[in-house]
C-alpha cells in the first residue's frame, strides 16, 4: 500500500516563509507532485520532483530526497493569496496514477 | 498551456436520477483521463484511469456500474453518475495527460453535484 502524510493545517505571516513538509511510503515510486487548490477549485500545478533536490521556481521551491522518502515545499515572501490547500501527491508504476496526501491547509495572515 | 474544461460546473438532481459529466482537453490530446472525487475537507480521491477507446480502470471500493465512465475520443470523457443518492454528492474532478509530458496531470475546473 501507500502512505502520504502532512501536516493539516498550518498558519504563516505576510511576508515569512513556510516550509511544508510531506513524507510518503509507497512501492514503485515514480516522482513527486505539489499542488495547490484554492476553496472550491480544481489544483493547480505547483512543481514536480523526480531526482533528489532542490527545485526552484520563484516564491515556490520544491525538495524531495527519494531514500527518505520526503518532501517540502518552501513558500517565501508569502501573500494572502497563497491562503490555500497544498497537496503533496506521489506517481508510481507504469500508470502515472495520481496518489494524493492529505492535504495542508495554510493560512496566511496578515 | 493545456486546458482542461468541464461540464457542468454545478448540478443539483433529485435522488434516484442519473448524471452526467464531461470532461474535454481543449487544446491538446488526452492519452489518459482521470476521475477524482473529493469531499469536504478532504484530499482527492482517484475513482478511476481512462483511456481512449478501452474500458476504465477503477479503484478498489468504487463500483464501475454506478460510475460508468466512456472516453470515446482524445479530446472527451465523461462520468455519468447512475441512481444517485445523498452520498454521491460531492465534487469531482477530472484530469487529463497529454503525450509529450505524460506524467503531469492538466485538472480540470470541477463539477459540484449535489443529491437532493
Amino acid at each position: 500500500g501507500q502512505n502520504i502524510d502532512q501536516p493539516t493545517e498550518m498558519t504563516a505571516t505576510e511576508g515569512a516563509i513556510v516550509q511544508i513538509n510531506c513524507t510518503y511510503q509507497t512501492s514503485g515510486f515514480n516522482g513527486l507532485f505539489w499542488y495547490q487548490q484554492h476553496a472550491g477549485e480544481a489544483p493547480t500545478f505547483l512543481s514536480y520532483n523526480v531526482l533528489d533536490g532542490l527545485e526552484e521556481k520563484g516564491r515556490f521551491s520544491s525538495f524531495l530526497s527519494r531514500s527518505k522518502g520526503y518532501s517540502y515545499l518552501l513558500l517565501k515572501e508569502l501573500q494572502m493569496k497563497d491562503s490555500a490547500s497544498y497537496l503533496c501527491a506521489v506517481t508510481r508504476g507504469a500508470t502515472n496514477k495520481l496518489i494524493f496526501g492529505t492535504g495542508t491547509l495554510l493560512a496566511v495572515q496578515p | 498551456g493545456a486546458v482542461v474544461s468541464q461540464h457542468p460546473s454545478w448540478v443539483i438532481c433529485k435522488s434516484g436520477t442519473s448524471v452526467k459529466i464531461e470532461c474535454r482537453s481543449l487544446d491538446f490530446q488526452a492519452t489518459t483521463m482521470f476521475w477524482y472525487r473529493q469531499f469536504p475537507k478532504q484530499s482527492l480521491m482517484l475513482m478511476a484511469t481512462s483511456n481512449e477507446g478501452s474500458k476504465a480502470t477503477y479503484e478498489q471500493g468504487v463500483e464501475k456500474d454506478k460510475f460508468l465512465i466512456n472516453h470515446a475520443s482524445l479530446t472527451l470523457s465523461t462520468l455519468t453518475v447512475t441512481s444517485a443518492h445523498p452520498e454521491d454528492s460531492s465534487f469531482y474532478i477530472c484530469s487529463a495527460t497529454d503525450r509529450v509530458a505524460q506524467e503531469t496531470q492538466y485538472f480540470g475546473p470541477g463539477t459540484r453535484l449535489l443529491v437532493l
